[in-house]
């Protein structure tokens, strides 16, 4: 069975950074896509980017280029998401997802707040 | 970016019933290899979205047939027979024929 497990929720103050990871079980990332999707309160879908784990290679869409930095370790089948200089806006859940949108993680809940 | 309208924004329906979802993209998403990178996804209270259907008509895995998408080009739509409790939630269509990928702005749907 394939699972996604992201890590808590995190509470940051406004122009630091947070890390979010999304571990896979039962798939190896290396042969998928993985995406990170964000939900803003009571607001819909919005594409973040993706990244190829196999070769690091990522895609972002444009207003997140200076927002989020795509990673991943294959040797631990883990997708990583680092969101920078945070603002109150950046307040959201963040979903990992992989596999043209089929598996999706649990979601992050990320604060800012001073 | 592609613009992905979806219509209505909200129903309500009583159980039993049929209802149909349309999503209009302002590109075409037929890929360069042939195939529509248009899928529907469904994300229930407080749960994370889930894939129905697939590249508009295929059944995501564990997906009642109660579920059917149909469509080309420009115009989609996401037909659900004999509506059950379950389904309730908001529904999305997405497009990843085109970067950046995008989304509808989702169709509520509220059981009577």
């Amino acid at each position: 069975e394939v699972q996604l497990q992201q890590s808590g929720a995190e509470l940051g103050k406004p122009g630091t950074s947070v890390k979010l990871s999304c571990k896979v079980s039962g798939y190896n990332i290396r042969n998928t896509y993985m995406h990170w999707v964000n939900q803003r309160p009571g607001k819909g879908l919005e594409w973040i980017g993706r990244i190829d784990p196999a070769n690091g290679n990522t895609i972002y869409a444009e207003k997140f280029k200076s927002k989020a930095t795509l990673t991943a370790d294959t040797s631990s089948n883990t997708a990583y998401m680092q969101l920078s200089q945070l603002k109150s806006d950046d307040t959201a859940i963040y979903f990992c997802a992989m596999h043209g949108f089929a598996y999706w993680g649990q979601g992050t809940l990320v604060t800012v707040s001073s | 970016d592609v613009v992905m309208t979806q219509t209505p924004p909200s129903l309500s329906v009583a159980i039993g019933q049929s209802v149909s979802i349309s999503c209009k993209s302002s590109q075409s998403l037929v890929y360069s290899d042939g195939k529509t990178y248009l899928h529907w996804l469904l994300q229930s209270p407080g749960r994370s979205p889930k894939r129905l259907i697939y590249q508009v008509s295929n059944l995501g895995s564990g997906v009642p047939d109660r579920f059917s998408g149909t469509g080309s080009q420009k115009d989609f739509t996401l037909k659900i027979s004999r509506v059950e409790a379950e389904d309730l939630g908001v529904y999305y269509c997405a497009q990843t024929t085109h970067f950046p990928f995008t989304f509808g702005s989702g169709t509520k749907l509220e059981i009577k």
